[in-house]
């Protein structure tokens, strides 16, 4: 079955450190996308990507970063500059254009200790 | 600014009872419009989009909305709640005369459905 599959489910980080978020599709989407999910804030885009090898900061990118070398493969990596990474983070991805919507996976719920 | 709004953080109903979930968007330019669900520690599921034509649009688990461009609004209906459809339900809009290629996302209402 196709989708997308995000690991770890969960991840608990020390302060100072970076930490890397998986996101990969079998859904041959062109674009992909991560959003951060905080109570009562809704999703805020944090980065996206149309094709590989190109990516556009969304509205909170300080502090995170993302590479796109293949299609199917979007990982985030959370940097120690981010001040306040504890969140619930979904990764989405689209067959390209605005008609259509995202298939989101499952989440992953990084938790500073 | 272009920008979403959903009315209400928390909505309940009793089972049976009419769900009414609110959207504004604030845009010159009419947008495309999605509702999504997320049951908890899950991520989100589309139950319907709007884009061009029928304003009226039906979606999955018995939902749709209603398209209006006076109003700028994309509101959410069933016209029986079950207690299945207690989740939290975001809107999202893919404004049109922007170069931004994402959604945006409303701030979601929690919608609690009591027996």
């Amino acid at each position: 079955d196709g989708g997308i599959t995000q690991s770890p489910k969960y991840l608990f980080r020390k302060e100072g450190q970076n930490v890397t978020l998986s996101c990969e599709q079998n859904l041959n989407h062109d674009a992909m996308y991560w959003y951060r999910q905080d109570p009562g804030q809704g999703l805020r885009l944090i980065y996206y990507s149309q094709i590989v090898n190109d990516f556009q900061k969304g509205d909170i990118a300080e502090g995170y970063s993302v590479s796109r070398e293949k299609k199917e493969s979007f990982p985030l990596t959370v940097t120690s500059a981010q001040k306040n990474p504890t969140a619930f983070y979904l990764c989405a991805s689209t067959a390209g254009g605005r008609v259509y919507g995202y298939t989101f996976g499952s989440g992953t719920r990084l938790t500073v200790v | 600014a272009q920008s979403v709004t959903q009315l209400g953080s928390h909505v309940s109903v009793s089972e049976g009872a009419l769900v009414l979930l609110r959207c504004n968007y604030s845009s010159s330019v009419p947008p495309y419009l999605f509702w999504y669900v997320q049951y908890p520690n899950q991520g989100l599921q589309l139950l319907l989009k709007y884009t061009t034509g029928a304003t009226l649009v039906k979606g999955i688990n018995g939902f749709e909305a209603e398209f209006k461009k006076s109003e700028t609004s994309f509101h959410l209906t069933k016209p029986s709640a079950h207690m299945s459809d207690a989740a939290e339900y975001f809107c999202a809009v893919s404004f049109m005369d922007t170069g931004r290629r994402a959604l945006t996302f409303g701030s979601g209402t929690r919608l609690q459905v009591q027996p």
